[in-house]
């Protein structure tokens, strides 16, 4: 069975400093590893996903195989960076994605 | 585009009563996925149709049950209704459900039972 693990429920941070969501998957095949956010009163909205490699609002996130783990990070956060965060995994045996927790991130002024 | 969009956003039922959710994708886009958000379980998936076939299913019991029309509009239905099927019932589309594929999410039905 693959699951998904943010071990942060809520995370502050000051607006200039960096900022890491913690995420830890468990598959042994390959999956494929994604970032939602939702930010307030808005709809659930992709963030990145690993096999596009790209960054998105100063985002990046770096699939470590070896640790399964998927963290999102960001060098200097921003007030507006301030919603709920979701990792998510699908694979090719199972194409639905299995969401973790999620992480409330607030950027304090 | 427009976006995925769902019907009702909002949604009060009482227990026993039976409640059909309904949900159109982005065009052109065939797979369809159903999924819960509870505070207590988070995002959950229901099941997955794709060009009118029901593809995958979450684990929930029998009185969740959904379809997809040839236009790629979904349905879901929840039978029986208990006070737990309280939820945000988020709809999903993307181009082919591969699972690389991103998957694009609608604003939700909010169902209360009371």
């Amino acid at each position: 069975a693959q699951r998904v693990t943010q071990p942060e429920k809520l995370l502050s941070v000051f607006k200039g400093a960096p900022v890491e969501l913690k995420c830890n998957y468990s598959y042994s095949g390959s999956p494929e590893l994604f970032w939602y956010v939702q930010y307030s009163r808005q709809r659930l909205q992709l963030l990145l996903r690993h096999i596009s490699r790209e960054s998105i609002k100063g985002f990046t996130a770096d699939l470590n195989k070896g640790e399964t783990s998927f963290h999102l990070k960001k060098p200097f956060a921003q007030e507006e960076d301030s919603a709920m965060y979701y990792c998510a995994l699908t694979s090719g045996s199972a194409r639905q994605l299995t969401f973790g927790s999620g992480t409330q991130l607030t950027v304090l002024p | 585009k427009a976006g995925v969009t769902q019907t009702p956003r909002y949604l009060i039922k009482t227990r026993g009563q039976q409640v059909t959710l309904s949900c159109s994708p982005i065009s052109g886009h065939r797979s369809v996925s159903w999924y819960q958000q509870t505070p207590g379980q988070g995002l959950q998936f229901l099941f997955e149709y794709f060009s009118e076939t029901q593809r995958n299913k979450g684990n929930f019991p029998g009185r969740f049950s959904g379809r997809q029309f040839s236009n790629s509009r979904s349905e879901m239905n929840v039978s029986t209704l208990e006070l737990g099927d309280s939820a945000l019932y988020l709809c999903a589309s993307s181009e082919s459900g591969y699972y690389t594929d991103t998957q694009y999410f609608g604003p939700g039905t909010r169902l209360t039972v009371l």
